[in-house]
C-alpha cells in the first residue's frame, strides 16, 4: 500500500516563506505523478491551489508555487499571510485511475 | 459557473444505508468524472474513488470496495454515493469533486460536503 507523507504541522511567521513537501513511502515523486495541492480551512470544502506540479488555479495568488524538490513534490508559500493558516493536502496520481491524498499539513501563521 | 451541490446532513442508525447526492450545473456533465472524498472527524482527506460520467463505470480505492456504490442519473446531472451496512466508522463528511480530463487532471470544483453521522 502506497503511503503519501506530508509534514503533520508547520509554522511560519507573517511575511515569511515556507515549503511544504509531499513524499512517497517508496520511490521518488516526479512530474509523472501530476502532484496537485489543496487548501482547506475548518468546516469548508477544499480549494484547489496547484495542479500538474506547478500550475496555479485561477484566482490563486502568486505567492503560492509548486515544484519538485529532490524526490518530493513541494508547495512554497512566499510572503505568508494570516489567512494562509489552513490545512494543505497533496494528491498524487498513482496510475490506472487511482489517486492518493497525503495526510495533510496543518500550517500555522504566527 | 461550475457548481456541485450536495444533499444535506444525514443521521443514520448502524446497519442502515445512506445515499448522498451531488448535483452538477454550469458544464456538460458527461465530460468530467466525479470523484468522492471522505473526511472523518478531525482527520485528513481520503480518496474513495470515482465514476465515469460518460459510461457510468466506477472505480474504487482499495478501502472502499463492497459497501460503497457510485452511481449516476445523467438526466438529473447528479452523481450518487450510497453506503450500505453503516457503522460508526463511516461517520464523516463526504465530498464530491469534478476532475478535469486526462491523467494530468485534478479536482477543480468541489461540493460543499455532506455530513453523515452514524449513531444509535
Amino acid at each position: 500500500q502506497t503511503v503519501v507523507t506530508q509534514e503533520p504541522s508547520f509554522s511560519v511567521s507573517p511575511g515569511g516563506t515556507v515549503t511544504l513537501t509531499c513524499a512517497l513511502s517508496s520511490g521518488s515523486v516526479s512530474t509523472n505523478y501530476y502532484p496537485s495541492w489543496y487548501q482547506q480551512t475548518p468546516g469548508q470544502a477544499p480549494r484547489t491551489l496547484i495542479s500538474s506540479t506547478n500550475t496555479r488555479s485561477s484566482g490563486v495568488p502568486d505567492r503560492f508555487s509548486g515544484s519538485i524538490l529532490g524526490n518530493k513534490a513541494a508547495l512554497t508559500i512566499t510572503g505568508a499571510q494570516a489567512d494562509d493558516e489552513s490545512d494543505y493536502y497533496c494528491v498524487l496520481y498513482m496510475g490506472s485511475g487511482s489517486w492518493v491524498f497525503g495526510g495533510g499539513t496543518k500550517l500555522t501563521v504566527l | 459557473q461550475v457548481q456541485l451541490v450536495q444533499s444535506g446532513s444525514e443521521l443514520e442508525m448502524p446497519g442502515a444505508s445512506v445515499k448522498v447526492s451531488c448535483k452538477a450545473s454550469g458544464y456538460t456533465f458527461s465530460n468530467f468524472a466525479i470523484h468522492w472524498v471522505r473526511q472523518a472527524p478531525g482527520q485528513g482527506l481520503e480518496w474513495m474513488g470515482w465514476i465515469n460520467t460518460n459510461t457510468g463505470d466506477p472505480a474504487h480505492a482499495r478501502g472502499f470496495l463492497g459497501r460503497f456504490v457510485f452511481s449516476l442519473d445523467t438526466s438529473l446531472r447528479t452523481a450518487y454515493l450510497q453506503i450500505t451496512a453503516l457503522s460508526g466508522e463511516d461517520t464523516a463528511v463526504y465530498f464530491c469533486a469534478r476532475k478535469t480530463t486526462g491523467e494530468s487532471g485534478y479536482l477543480d470544483s468541489w461540493g460543499q460536503g455532506t455530513l453523515v453521522t452514524v449513531s444509535s
